[in-house]
């Protein structure tokens, strides 16, 4: 069993739609969570994080992370086109890169 | 502030040939990272670089080398290019970890390598 899982997708939905991307994890150690987008042909950028359980809100996006059930989700409101994109989940024990534990990522498309 | 660059951004080898990777930051950022992205793998760490002139292994840095002699480059180095290392490389940037905050890592364009 991986140690991140995610849906790879690729996940199609109209423009406007409400989007929910998930990921699930096995080591309850993990205390931060993040959320990068990645465009085609990009490097990964980062869009959300959160310590340790709850919900964060930015704008459109909303982070959410269930520690007593392993599962973390992205929540996309009235999704753009310009949101097309592979969102990765990532975890990490400490805030130390080098410990970072990284998603396959989900391949995005809003269609207009 | 061009942040996070990456030359080459595509390369070609034949197997058992070498090259080296450069990355180059000007945000002054202590930690730097190497990474490769496969195909339903996600990223994972080769080495990476708490400051100039340390080095450290990764998840994944058999048949890699790395060398950071200036605080701003962090050189990935392959010996004998091998087929299983086709990927696309990432190099990252971050400030030091602070308390709980978390350093957003920041990367570069990447570099598409092919290994025949």
């Amino acid at each position: 069993q991986k140690e991140v899982e995610q849906d790879p997708g690729p996940l199609s939905v109209p423009e406007g739609a409400i989007v929910s991307l998930n990921c699930t994890y096995s080591n309850s150690a993990f205390q931060y969570f993040m959320w990068y987008r990645q465009y085609s042909r990009k490097g990964p950028e980062l869009l959300m994080y959160t310590y340790s359980s709850g919900n964060k809100e930015d704008g459109r996006f909303t982070a959410q992370v269930d520690k007593s059930s392993k599962y973390i989700s992205l929540f996309i409101r009235d999704s753009q086109p310009s949101d097309s994109a592979t969102y990765l989940c990532a975890m990490s024990f400490y805030n130390y890169g080098q410990n970072f534990v990284f998603g396959p990522g989900t391949r995005l498309s809003v269609l207009p | 502030n061009a942040g996070v660059t990456q030359t080459p951004k595509f390369r070609v080898l034949k197997t058992g040939q070498s090259m080296t990777l450069l990355c180059a930051q000007d945000m002054n950022h202590e930690y730097m990272y190497w990474y490769r992205q496969d195909p339903g793998m996600g990223l994972r760490l080769i080495h990476y670089s708490v400051g100039e002139g340390t080095t450290a292994k990764g998840e994944v840095p058999d048949g890699y080398n790395v060398s950071r002699l200036k605080k701003q480059n962090f050189l990935l180095g392959l010996e004998s290019a091998a087929p299983s290392q086709t990927s696309v490389y990432f190099c990252a940037s971050s400030p030091p970890a602070s308390g709980r905050r978390y350093n957003e890592q920041f990367f570069g364009p990447g570099t598409r390598l092919t290994v025949l």
